[in-house]
């Protein structure tokens, strides 16, 4: 099956500061790539995604990058806020039914 | 409601007891997916339903743990003879996977049940 790796496990920044989060995943075969944010308490929320037969999505303050042929992504935080503290995690899926996740960033802003 | 529901939020459970837990999927999703979220960990994948068929269900853990959702609505996760190992946050997640576009295969999640076995 596929395995996902996820570094750091934590990351502390001021607020203002750009945050990376960067996964590998192990089956080629992965074509879908999703970055969830979990608050304590809650449950994990979709913020942006991208598909293998794309290198790079923006969406405001945050963009992911995929490079398959090194088979890892990235997640960029810019201008980073308070608000963006919380546990991120990465997956990687095949075939949208079966999701592989990392094991997570703690992500903490100081501001 | 707007979101997936889960009941209880919480749950504790002497070891050996059995339990139940709920989750009720957006209205009209077509997928539920149920996964088990370790303490400082990502959420590991349990099974996967279609409708009423669970078309997946590879990442149980054993055969104590079991899955339904009869009616292709509401879902229920059993683990019988809970163990300590047991304990953890149990997140379901639905899906539309109906109409075109990337969108139908966001997963939409829970809040969770933690469940915690002494």
């Amino acid at each position: 099956g596929e395995n996902v790796e996820q570094h750091p496990s934590t990351l502390s920044v001021q607020e203002g500061d750009s945050a990376v989060i960067k996964c590998t995943y192990s089956d080629s075969a992965s074509n879908y790539f999703p970055w969830y944010k979990q608050e304590l308490g809650k449950g994990p929320q979709l913020i942006i995604d991208i598909r293998s037969n794309v290198g790079e999505k923006k969406d405001q303050r945050i963009a992911v990058t995929l490079n398959k042929t090194a088979k890892h992504f990235s997640l960029h935080i810019t201008e980073t806020q308070p608000e963006d503290s919380a546990v991120y995690f990465c997956a990687a899926i095949y075939n949208f039914n079966k999701f592989y996740f990392g094991s997570g960033t703690k992500l903490n802003v100081k501001p | 409601g707007a979101g997936v529901s889960q009941s209880p939020r919480y749950k504790v459970a002497k070891r050996g007891q059995d339990v139940a837990l709920r989750c009720d999927p957006i209205s009209g999703h077509v997928s539920l997916f149920w996964y088990q979220q370790a303490l400082g960990q990502g959420p590991e994948f349990l099974t996967y339903f279609q409708n009423e068929a669970q078309l997946d269900k590879s990442g149980l853990p054993s055969d104590r743990f079991f899955a339904e959702r009869p009616e292709g609505s509401v879902s229920t996760l059993k683990i019988q003879r809970t163990q300590q190992e047991d304990s953890a946050v149990y997140l379901c997640a639905s899906r539309d996977s109906t109409g075109t576009g990337i969108a139908k295969n966001i997963q939409y999640f829970g809040a969770g049940t933690r469940l915690s076995v002494l």
